[in-house]
């Protein structure tokens, strides 16, 4: 499976302020796709990042809140902007695997907003 | 309203023994799933994933599908300790690489 990165790992940010996560792949991938998982929670899929086009935002979720950058076919950006302590979660970015439908996780990306 | 199920847990299951983890899901034309373990702190981790009803085995792991009930289960036998995390059952369900997720099952494993 792609080795996958995310940056920062954690930040403890001011209300307000805007927060930009980067996801980085070793290899190319058609499908990145951006997730929030609260505490104790599941998986919530934000938005789905295809190279080239817009990204594909969820239910409950807007561009304007959850802005995605995919440049190309080995990064993605998210960023949370305007942020709120119910922003306080962990973003997940997970990549399309080799079986067209499988999903592999980076690290994460804990946010804690003050 | 497409749904993915699992019992919350948590499940405690002596080391040794087989831990048995289940999950339902709505949608009848579903046709891919997905096991993933998740350690506290840590992302999801793909362990199964199976397409075709019966047993898939993978080491001390099997998947188990029956579309015709719609459920899916995860066995894992001689459980060991590291064991012990969250199971997550997730399900494509209409062939846009979009996976549905169930809350997961959180498994003990006691020595």
């Amino acid at each position: 499976s792609a080795v996958i990165s995310q940056k920062p790992s954690r930040d403890i940010c001011q209300r307000g302020t805007s927060l930009t996560i980067q996801c980085q792949v070793d290899s190319q991938v058609t499908m990145m796709f951006w997730y929030r998982q609260q505490p104790g929670q599941s998986l919530t899929l934000i938005a789905t990042a295809n190279q080239g086009s817009e990204a594909t935002y969820e239910s409950g979720f807007v561009i304007d809140k959850f802005p995605i950058s995919r440049p190309n076919l080995t990064f993605s950006t998210l960023t949370v902007s305007n942020m709120s302590p119910e922003d306080s979660s962990i973003y997940l970015c997970s990549v399309q695997g080799a079986s067209a439908d499988t999903q592999y996780f980076g690290p994460g990306t804990r946010l804690t907003v003050l | 309203q497409k749904e993915v199920e699992q019992n919350s847990g948590p499940l405690s299951v002596p080391e040794g023994a087989i831990a048995s983890l289940n999950c339902t899901y709505s949608d009848r034309g579903s046709q891919s799933f997905f096991w993933y373990r998740q350690y506290s702190g840590k992302s999801p981790e793909l362990i199964m994933f199976i397409y075709s009803n019966g047993d898939k085995e993978d080491g001390r792991f099997t998947a188990q599908l029956n579309k015709a009930s719609q459920y899916v289960s995860l066995l894992i036998r001689d459980s060991q300790p590291s064991d012990s995390a969250t199971y997550l059952c997730a399900v494509n369900m209409d062939s846009n690489y979009q996976l549905i997720w169930g809350a997961g099952t959180k498994l003990i494993i006691k020595p």
